[in-house]
């Protein structure tokens, strides 16, 4: 089945450690994104790459790394420098054609709480 | 700035009537596009139905439908026959294009339909 495959659900992360959730589409969309939610607010975006070899900072990268080797994905690494990083994580794509609508498609997401 | 502002934290229905939820944006662009996602408990943001700011009709999906006033910059969600399922976080979303295509969310308005 086609879709975005985030990993793992669930991650429980110890004070000073670095960890990374995994992102994975088979959509053969361009453009890939992190957001993050906090309760009782929206999404924010972490970082976004619209092609392979390149991303951007969105509106809250600070304690936060990407990289994107691959077009299928777009692993976010959750550095010891994110002050605090217990929230909800989404990666979401796009397709490069207008007919979507710029539609932006979502993974299932994964929690991460720090212990 | 460009905002999406939801000013209905919770709404409450009763299982097969009509509810409006409401969604006011900001932006000095002529072209983007609007979008409203639920979230149910899962987590995994769905989308309900997306609306072109170039397009005078209003989008309909099945019993989702919006009203869309670009000179009041307004976008509202209307459910009809609301189902049980239906109970979710319903969040407005906005893409005004430019390099990102990023989505500006609103902080979301729990719905909660009743038996």
């Amino acid at each position: 089945d086609g879709g975005i495959t985030q990993s793992p659900k669930y991650l429980f992360r110890k004070e000073g450690q670095n960890v990374t959730l995994s992102c994975e589409q088979n959509l053969n969309h361009d453009a890939m994104y992190w957001y993050r939610q906090d309760p009782g607010q929206g999404l924010r975006l972490i970082y976004y790459s619209q092609i392979v070899n390149d991303f951007q900072k969105g509106d809250i990268a600070e304690g936060y790394s990407v990289s994107r080797e691959k077009k299928e994905s777009f692993p976010l690494t959750v550095t010891s420098a994110q002050k605090n990083p217990t929230a909800f994580y989404l990666c979401a794509s796009r397709p490069r054609d207008r007919g979507s609508g710029n539609t932006i498609y979502f993974g299932e997401g994964s929690w991460l709480t720090v212990v | 700035a460009q905002t999406v502002t939801q000013s209905q934290p919770e709404m409450s229905v009763q299982e097969a009537e009509t509810v409006t939820l409401s969604c006011t944006y900001d932006t000095s662009e002529n072209n983007y596009y609007l979008f409203w996602y639920k979230q149910p408990p899962s987590r995994q943001m769905i989308l309900v139905i997306r609306q072109e700011a170039y397009k005078q009709q209003n989008a309909t999906e099945n019993r989702f439908s919006v009203n869309f006033q670009k000179a009041a910059k307004s976008f509202s969600l209307k459910i009809s026959d609301s189902q049980l399922g239906d109970t979710a976080m319903y969040f407005c979303a906005a893409n005004y294009g430019g390099a990102t295509n990023k989505l500006i969310f609103g902080t979301g308005t729990l719905l909660a339909v009743q038996p």
